[in-house]
């Protein structure tokens, strides 16, 4: 069955603590991995699509990177306004209109 | 303007009521979504329409019914709701073919069935 599992629940950091998160998948065949963050009450915003072992994207304090069984989030010098929960999905190649989600990670970042 | 859009954004409703939901898109893409969201679940797929044909249908219960007039506008028809309804329903819009296949969502519809 496809899966996907992120780590930790929750973190909390000081403002300046650099950190990542972890997303692992289990998929028959990967078409791609999204990261997304979503603000309470919001829908979830796009930040990368990565789609094969070995790809980085970076934005801003974000990157992120994947191998063949995780991508990780990796936050340089995050800042309060960082705080938020990200959520990793992949689409395989089987399901052209399925996204399996994690249940996110929890950031706080504190001042 | 947002590249998708979701109205209304809070909805209280009482179990007897009929309600809609109603997303709009101006990206372009030819797949719209909805899904739930609950608290610490994982987001949940209800339905896909791809070029206004409905694609997936995830057993979800005949009180939710979707309708997609055009690739643009996406609808999701409420009545007789539970309480275990209440939960942040999102919309979302993607294109299929060529090598962009994320999707982007609405801002959400905050439901509270009471």
């Amino acid at each position: 069955e496809d899966q996907v599992t992120q780590s930790p629940e929750a973190l909390r950091l000081q403002e300046g603590e650099s950190s990542s998160l972890n997303c692992s998948y289990t998929v028959s065949g990967l078409r791609g991995l999204f990261w997304y963050r979503q603000d309470p009450g919001k829908g979830p915003e796009f930040l990368f699509t990565l789609y094969s072992a070995g790809e980085e994207k970076e934005k801003e304090r974000l990157k992120a990177t994947l191998t063949k069984k995780e991508s990780f989030l990796h936050i340089t010098a995050p800042k309060p306004e960082d705080s938020a929960t990200y959520l990793c999905a992949v689409q395989t190649i089987s399901g052209t209109y399925k996204y399996i989600f994690g249940t996110g990670t929890r950031l706080k970042v504190l001042a | 303007e947002t590249g998708v859009t979701q109205t209304p954004r809070h909805l209280v409703m009482g179990m007897t009521n009929k309600k809609s939901l109603k997303c709009e898109q101006h990206l372009g893409h030819n797949a719209m979504y909805w899904y739930k969201q609950s608290a610490k679940k994982p987001l949940e797929l209800m339905f896909v329409y791809s070029l206004e044909e409905r694609v997936e249908n995830n057993s979800v219960p005949s009180r939710f019914s979707p309708e997609c007039p055009n690739s643009s506008h996406l609808f999701l028809h409420l009545h007789t709701l539970q309480p275990e309804d209440s939960a942040l329903y999102l919309c979302a819009s993607s294109r299929t073919g060529g090598g962009f296949t994320e999707a982007f969502f609405g801002q959400g519809t905050r439901l509270t069935v009471v």
